[in-house]
């Protein structure tokens, strides 16, 4: 089983609709971020999450809004879903790292989302 | 704010060829990563460089962070088809975060 998953994986809504976005990961890992993803940009972190309590804004979080239900959960909302907001978006994870070793994050599927 | 400048935005070879991609920055750095994206999937880190002048290998993959700690060159020898993606590479800031460049896409033909 993959130890991020992300639901729905391909979405079509339209202008203005609320949805929501989900991120379940079974590595026990405390630190969750939300990437968009749009060609010739690389990935840019709407937002960030170190554990339950805390929750941080990224590069690009207006338009967003996060929850983070559980460690293990942590979903993504547009809204009022506008057409600019149509991208690929990614969940990770990571466990921080340690003093000397820099974090690895580790990416779901992503999520294909078309707002008309 | 901070930027990573990664390039060419998209390579086309032909399978057998060497292929290199690099990344350069304003910033100093002290940890340089590169990622690979498969079709459909999300990104998956290759390999991780900590040391300023630092050369790693992960079978044809071998990274290099540049001794100005403001930039690394990824190459990967004799090319195969599924080599095919997304190459991202990425920077770890103080504040814990992640940033990345804007990827070069490689297309490798049989």
């Amino acid at each position: 089983d993959a130890d991020v998953t992300q639901t729905p994986r391909n979405r079509i809504t339209k202008t203005g609709k609320r949805i929501m976005l989900e991120c379940s990961q079974t590595k026990g890992h405390d630190r969750m971020y939300w990437y968009r993803q749009d060609p010739g940009l690389g990935l840019r972190l709407i937002y960030y999450s170190f554990d339950v309590k805390d929750i941080n804004k990224g590069e690009i979080s207006d338009g967003y809004s996060v929850s983070r239900q559980a460690q293990a959960k942590f979903s993504l909302s547009l809204e009022s879903a506008i057409p600019n907001q149509t991208a690929l978006y990614f969940c990770a994870t990571s466990d921080g790292g340690g003093a000397t070793i820099q974090e690895t994050q580790y990416f779901g599927p992503g999520t294909r989302l078309l707002v008309l | 704010g901070q930027q990573l400048n990664q390039s060419p935005q998209s390579m086309f070879i032909q399978e057998g060829e060497d292929v290199s991609m690099n990344c350069t920055s304003s910033s100093i750095f002290n940890t340089w990563l590169w990622y690979k994206q498969d079709p459909g999937e999300g990104p998956v880190l290759l390999i991780a460089l900590y040391k300023a002048g630092e050369l790693t290998s992960n079978g044809r993959l071998t990274a290099q962070f540049g001794i100005t700690r403001k930039d690394s060159f990824l190459n990967i020898s004799a090319s195969i088809p599924s080599d095919v993606g997304i190459y991202f590479c990425a920077v770890n800031t103080g504040g814990f975060k992640t940033i990345f460049g804007a990827g070069t896409r490689l297309f490798v033909k049989a």
